[in-house]
């Protein structure tokens, strides 16, 4: 049974530039969420996919846009790049719309210059 | 505001000793609690959850946490640490009101277990 699946692995990009990170949920779930962890930080929270729509959104500005497609994967976009989005970011996936437990993948780790 | 807190950043034991991890949360109505793990070179990993019942949570790997409403406090223990006990701990907490799953984590504590 494949755990929760993201791609890629590493990432460096430059200010300014946009990046999109991948996600493919535990099979069998439909919900997937996004977090960013920064160095020495526990993850934050930045939306929820449900049902190819956004359910919920943390306090992340609209450079972050997500999208989920029918087949519950999901991508993650930043526009605009800053130093400051440097980060791990993670995905989880889970049953029912967020009501069950989360599975977390193993993260991308993001590098902004 | 919401908000989760990790008494202890760092926390340096030897082997068979105990371990309790301190988790305060500020969320005045019902919610789902967490901690979870993340041994090095892994990902995050549920040890164990608590969304209603008793209060005495057992998880895997010997680990148990007891939800204390009246303190707001979810903490974490195991009687005996082993050297693969060395990771990272996050306490995390989910409000049970349609929010449908947005974790708000704590900072993490950083526990190592020496020989």
């Amino acid at each position: 049974d494949a755990g929760v699946t993201q791609s890629p692995t590493h990432l460096i990009k430059t200010r300014g530039q946009q990046v999109t990170l991948r996600c493919s949920p535990k099979s069998g779930h439909d919900t997937v969420s996004w977090y960013q962890q920064a160095l020495g930080q526990g993850p934050q929270f930045i939306f929820q996919y449900y049902e190819e729509e956004e359910r919920q959104r943390g306090n992340f500005p609209d450079r972050f846009s997500g999208h989920q497609f029918p087949n519950y994967s999901s991508e993650l976009n930043v526009n605009a790049l800053l130093l400051g989005d440097s980060a791990l970011y993670l995905c989880a996936s889970s049953l029912n719309g967020g009501e069950e437990t989360q599975y977390f993948g193993p993260g991308t780790r993001l590098l902004v210059l | 505001a919401q908000s989760v807190s990790q008494h202890n950043h760092h926390v340096i034991l030897s082997e068979a000793a105990s371990l309790e991890l301190g988790c305060n949360y500020s969320y005045g109505g019902t919610v789902n609690l967490f901690w979870y793990v993340q041994y090095p070179g892994q990902h995050l990993q549920l040890l164990l959850k608590y969304f209603s019942g008793d209060p005495l949570v057992k998880g895997i790997k010997g680990f148990e946490a007891e939800f204390i409403k009246s303190k707001f406090s979810f903490n974490l223990r195991k009687p005996s640490v082993q050297w693969s006990d060395t990771a990272e701990y996050f306490c995390a907490v989910s409000p049970d009101d349609h929010s449908w799953g947005k974790l708000q984590f704590g900072a993490g504590t950083q526990v190592v277990v020496t020989p």
